[in-house]
């Protein structure tokens, strides 16, 4: 299987800050990596698919990169809106899709 | 706009059947996606359940995939989850959601991805 690992596991950052978060695999998956964000209580929210696609209607503040094994989801001016956990997940093994183990990102 | 939600019991007793059913509005489960259940348990991560293509066809992540059934009623626009002999660790909040896979490189595996998400119901295995 194909594991994800993301880094930091959580992170207090302010408004207007520039956050990055690191998705890494266990061994190349191209480009098949989504960016998800999941605030309490509520669904997943996909962001960004193909490493780097930015999904209608999500701001532009959100930017994903990488390829082979690392990737990053980059928030590059924080709202308040943004506090929530970020998850990555891939598809490059179609038979065994899976999620990294989050990312929590909360108010500095 | 494609809207879902997730349907069924709150708790259920171990060894028992799990029945889910997600009823999809503005697309149609005949259509040119998948649709997928996931499931996240309290305080973790994610964990794809199966996904069901628009024939009918059912994919299941291989830890699950002897307990696992995913099938669709097209009469009523909805897919269903059926996952057999519960324990305590299927507890979790259950979410079904439409997947899309594409092409983006001719003749390489498709990309899929996961979007848009019902709200999710919280299943309880317990006696």
């Amino acid at each position: 299987d194909i594991q994800m690992t993301q880094s930091p596991s959580s992170l207090s950052a302010s408004v207007g800050d520039s956050v990055t978060i690191t998705c890494r695999a266990t061994q190349s998956i191209a480009r098949y990596l989504n960016w998800y964000q999941q605030k309490p209580g509520k669904a997943p929210k996909l962001l960004i698919y193909s490493a780097s696609t930015l999904q209608s209607g999500v701001p532009s503040r959100f930017s994903g990169s990488g390829s082979g094994t690392d990737f990053t989801l980059t928030i590059s001016s924080l709202q308040p809106e943004d506090y929530a956990t970020y998850y990555c997940q891939q598809s490059y093994s179609t038979a065994r899709i899976t999620f990294g183990p989050g990312t929590k990102v909360d108010i500095k | 706009q494609v809207q879902l939600q997730e349907s069924g019991p709150g708790l259920v007793k171990p060894s028992e059947t799990l029945s889910l059913t997600c009823s999809v509005s503005g697309n149609s489960v005949t259509g040119g996606y998948f649709w997928a259940w996931i499931r996240q348990p309290p305080g973790t991560s994610l964990e794809w359940i199966g996904s069901l293509s628009p024939s009918g066809t059912g994919y299941y992540n291989p830890s699950l995939e002897s307990r696992v059934t995913i099938s669709s009623d097209t009469s009523k626009n909805q897919f269903s989850l059926h996952l057999t002999s519960l324990t305590a660790a299927d507890t979790a909040v259950y979410y079904c959601s439409r997947e899309s896979r594409a092409l983006v490189v001719p003749a390489a595996p498709s990309h899929n991805w996961f979007g848009p998400w019902g709200q999710g119901i919280l299943v309880t295995v317990s006696s």
